[in-house]
């Protein structure tokens, strides 16, 4: 079974703060993903990654940075946290180029709350 | 961008009902459709997908319909079950030969009552 394992499940950071999420993949994945969750607005695309220290940017970069140094770690950083950026954030990966398939797998998200 | 609409919001049935959540999309190059379903406290789990070139596609209870020309698909569950209780969201992508970044609908609760 293909895993997507974050770092933390609830996060709780003061505004201003660095705050980095972990995400990390075991199947050897070339493309992975971060979304936002929101009641309401769905799931919306931060950035994605498809292969080692490249990135894109998806519908909402603004204040978040990615890196993405080891095929199956990347990383989503908050440089510095604000309040509006409460919220669920939820890791993916999907395999590739050459295999035809699409399908995302998503962790578990973690829950950050900015206060 | 792609704009994806779902409807209703949230839906509850009786247990042996049908389900149907209907999504449209606004890309005209969209040629991948996969549907998700989110169980509480977990993230979500893609259940059954359709492409372009298919006009409906069927696993067990689950069914996904395309309509290209009217740029909508649903969703059809039937003889539901409590354990189908979560949130369904559809996505729409142009899927190319390397990856497919997916634009979500705002996702529909489904509550099935036993």
């Amino acid at each position: 079974d293909v895993k997507v394992t974050q770092s933390s499940r609830y996060l709780v950071k003061r505004t201003g703060e660095k705050v980095f999420l972990e995400c990390v993949q075991d199947m050897d994945h070339e493309n992975m993903f971060w979304y936002r969750q929101d009641p309401g607005l769905g799931l919306r695309l931060i950035y994605f990654s498809y292969d080692v220290k490249m990135k894109e940017k998806g519908d909402i970069p603004e204040g978040y940075s990615v890196s993405r140094e080891k095929k199956e770690r990347f990383s989503l950083i908050l440089e510095s946290a604000s309040t509006n950026q409460t919220s669920m954030y939820l890791c993916a990966s999907s395999l590739g180029r050459t295999s035809g398939s699409y399908e995302q797998y998503f962790g578990p998200g973690t829950r950050l709350t900015v206060t | 961008g792609e704009n994806v609409e779902q409807h209703p919001s949230t839906l509850s049935v009786q247990e042996g009902d049908s389900a149907v959540i209907k999504c449209t999309y606004s890309d005209s190059a969209s040629n991948y459709f996969p549907w998700y379903k989110q169980e509480l406290g977990k993230g979500p789990q893609l259940i059954i997908d359709i492409r372009s070139n298919v006009g409906e596609k069927k696993d067990q209870r689950i069914a996904v319909t395309l309509n290209k020309t009217a740029k909508h698909f649903s969703l059809h569950i039937t003889e539901t079950q409590p354990e189908d209780s979560a949130v369904y969201f559809c996505a729409a992508s142009i899927a190319n030969s390397g990856y497919s970044t997916l634009t979500f609908g705002k996702g529909t609760m489904l509550l099935v009552s036993p």
